[in-house]
């Protein structure tokens, strides 16, 4: 199994409301990353999980909240959003490869569309 | 810092033409590069890869060779379809120690006419 999935593919919300976007993968991978994505622009890094540990938050507004609840699932709880925040929303995994001289090949999911009324 | 540039699209072409992408980046050490593509509606799709220099990347007619005198990873195909009209992403990928991040370029659009 070479995909990560993603669920739901789109959601609506409003900017009281809760939602969690959920990411699985099934390839072994120890390095899970969220990532958020404008109309043809390039994704901007959320968070890195490494090990089903927070290795890395970009500054990301509290609002956005990640979890690792094993090696293959990471979810994205979402409250009290602005509508600034619709996006496309990709998850991504990777190898954990230690020693190479540079970093590992990134595999992204079809992503989930927010929408923030 | 690590940083990727790319020629700015959109980018239109007709089917059978010759397509060359530029990518060039800075970064300390030796990171990997790559080349990413999204389809309309979809999320990115890991096009090529090259992990070390003179390495040449290549998958469905695309090929990049990672060229560390020049910093430069282009991105090229020789006959274009107008399947592959697309958004087209250069990537640098750190190692592990220096955080592991994708850094992207801004992404070239490209349109194929028949």
């Amino acid at each position: 199994d070479t995909e990560v999935t993603q669920t739901p593919k789109h959601l609506v919300m409003g900017m009281t409301n809760k939602k969690s976007l959920k990411c699985e993968q099934h390839m072994g991978h120890r390095a899970m990353y969220w990532y958020k994505q404008k109309a043809k622009k390039p994704p901007e890094l959320m968070f890195v999980y490494s090990y089903e540990k927070l290795s890395i938050n970009e500054s990301v507004p509290s609002r956005f909240s990640p979890e690792c609840p094993n090696s293959s699932l990471l979810n994205l709880h979402l409250h009290a959003l602005q509508p600034e925040d619709s996006a496309l929303y990709l998850c991504a995994s990777s190898q954990r490869t230690s020693g190479r001289a540079g970093g590992d090949e990134q595999f992204f999911g079809p992503g989930t569309r927010l929408t923030v009324l | 810092g690590n940083s990727v540039t790319q020629m700015e699209g959109p980018v239109t072409l007709s089917e059978e033409a010759f397509l060359t992408i530029n990518c060039t980046y800075t970064a300390t050490g030796y990171p990997s590069l790559f080349w990413y593509v999204q389809y309309p509606g979809e999320g990115l799709q890991l096009l090529l890869k090259a992990t070390k220099a003179d390495d040449k990347g290549s998958n469905k007619g695309f090929e990049a060779t990672y060229r560390k005198e020049t910093t430069s990873f282009h991105l090229e195909k020789g006959s274009v379809q107008v399947s592959d009209s697309a958004v087209y992403f250069c990537a640098l990928s750190a190692p592990y120690n220096q955080g592991g991040k994708l850094i992207f370029g801004q992404g070239t659009e490209l349109s194929v006419k028949p």
